[in-house]
């Protein structure tokens, strides 16, 4: 199983600010088979980037993502009030799939 | 609009079975990949399975032999057959309807979830 590491656990950063997570796998994972999701309390998560580097549809630019091998990061340029939330890296590339266990980035 | 709809969760024993739905508009889901992911409280996601389009599926180690997932076409609705519950299968179990653009694979869109309390 390839075991997906997030840090940090907690980002404590100001509005306007750039945040920058990480997402380290065990073994290396093909960058086609790695996204990034947010998360909001009491919500489904969201598709923020697919391989890798992708924005999903309707996501903004200060959303990216970057990385290869077994080290992947989402940075979000500029924070804004509504980026303050969970985010969560996965691979699909080994079976089974599975999750980090998540970085909340919460506000200073 | 592509929407996914939950149903089915609930307060079970454990030993005990429940079926989960989730109801689809806007597409087809015997054309696409479909996974469940479920979220204990207050902890992170955790895939649960996997249905792709031709049919064959998948399983997370910690519910293979006890969860079936299958769709009903002529409903567009995909279910996850939840057997022999366990107080960890506690969760919020969400389906996603998934991408594989280009090569890529996500979960791309999700449902609000439903959840089941294995609880005696």
């Amino acid at each position: 199983e390839i075991v997906l590491t997030q840090s940090p656990g907690t980002l404590s950063l100001s509005p306007g600010e750039r945040a920058t997570l990480s997402c380290r796998a065990s073994q290396s994972v093909s960058s086609s088979y790695l996204a990034w999701y947010q998360q909001k309390p009491g919500q489904a998560p969201r598709l923020l980037i697919y391989g890798a580097s992708s924005r999903a549809t309707g996501i903004p630019e200060r959303f990216s993502g970057g990385g290869s091998g077994t080290d992947f990061t989402l940075t979000i340029s500029r924070l804004e009030p509504e980026d303050f939330a969970v985010y969560y890296c996965q691979q699909y590339g080994g079976s089974p799939w599975t999750f980090g266990q998540g970085t909340k980035v919460e506000i200073k | 609009e592509v929407q996914l709809v939950e149903s089915g969760g609930g307060l079970i024993q454990p030993g005990g079975s429940l079926r989960l739905s989730c109801a689809a508009s806007g597409f087809t889901v015997s054309s696409n990949y479909m996974s469940w992911v479920r979220q204990a409280p207050g902890k992170g996601l955790e895939w649960v399975s996997v249905m792709y389009s031709g049919g064959s599926t998948y399983y997370a180690d910690s519910v293979k032999g006890r969860f079936t997932i299958s769709r009903d076409n002529s409903k567009n609705t995909l279910y996850l057959q939840m057997n022999t519950l366990r107080a960890e299968d506690t969760a919020v179990y969400y389906c996603a309807r998934d991408s594989s653009r280009g090569g890529t694979y996500s979960h791309e869109y999700w449902g609000q979830g439903t959840l089941v309390t294995v609880s005696s």
